[in-house]
């Protein structure tokens, strides 16, 4: 069963600086990994769709590796925003999942000003 | 912003009521999600559509059933709701299998 890691699960940092959020995951036959955030109250809002050929994948200051073999993503946030400030979530879709995505628990971001 | 509507935003219910709770989509995607999210558990998926009549359970499927009788609607019905439901619902489409999924914004359901 595909199981999804979020490390760590909180994380405050200064305005400005650069950070990385990690996930992983046991299986490695993955046809993608999803990268959401979520405002409190609010939904999920897809943030980069990696597939699994892939290596990484960029939108603005955020930047999306994927090392299929290690079973691990990382997403990078360059120079962070107070407006950053959300839960960060990734989910895997399995080969042997169908059309599943298997979520991580999530990081919780503060910027502070 | 994909076209996603939940209905409603947020509903209290008694237990042992039926609930049905609705997700609307404009984008004539093919696959349709009920996740539901609970502290500590985060997202699971209730049950899935891949197409008009085509459902399959998810992980959390006991207790909740599902239908879609047209491509833009995915109806999940709780037959008679508990405590244990009470939880944040969302609906997910995506194009096909294996492609980028979209979330609406999420129903708060309240069983006392």
């Amino acid at each position: 069963k595909q199981e999804v890691t979020q490390i760590p699960a909180a994380l405050s940092v200064p305005e400005g600086e650069n950070l990385v959020l990690n996930c992983s995951f046991t299986d490695s036959a993955i046809y993608n990994l999803q990268w959401f955030r979520q405002d409190p109250g609010k939904g999920l809002t897809s943030l980069l769709l990696i597939q699994s050929s892939q290596r990484e994948q960029t939108s603005g200051r955020l930047n999306a590796s994927l090392d299929k073999s290690s079973g691990r993503s990382t997403l990078y946030i360059a120079a962070s925003q107070p407006g950053d400030s959300a839960t960060y979530l990734c989910a895997v879709i399995g080969v042997t999942s169908g059309s599943r995505l298997t979520f991580g628990e999530g990081t919780q971001l503060t910027v502070n000003p | 912003d994909a076209g996603i509507t939940q209905s409603p935003r947020h509903k209290v219910t008694e237990t042992g009521t039926p609930v049905t709770l609705r997700c609307h989509q404009t984008e004539n995607h093919r696959y349709m999600y009920w996740y539901r999210q609970d502290p500590g558990h985060g997202l699971r998926l209730i049950h899935y559509s891949y197409g008009v009549k085509d459902t399959d359970k998810g992980e959390v499927s006991d207790g909740y059933s599902v239908s879609r009788s047209k491509t833009e609607d995915f109806l999940l019905t709780l037959e008679s709701a508990t405590s244990s439901q009470t939880s944040v619902y969302f609906c997910a489409i995506s194009r096909d299998s294996g492609t980028e999924a979209f979330f609406g914004q999420g129903t708060r359901l309240t069983v006392v």
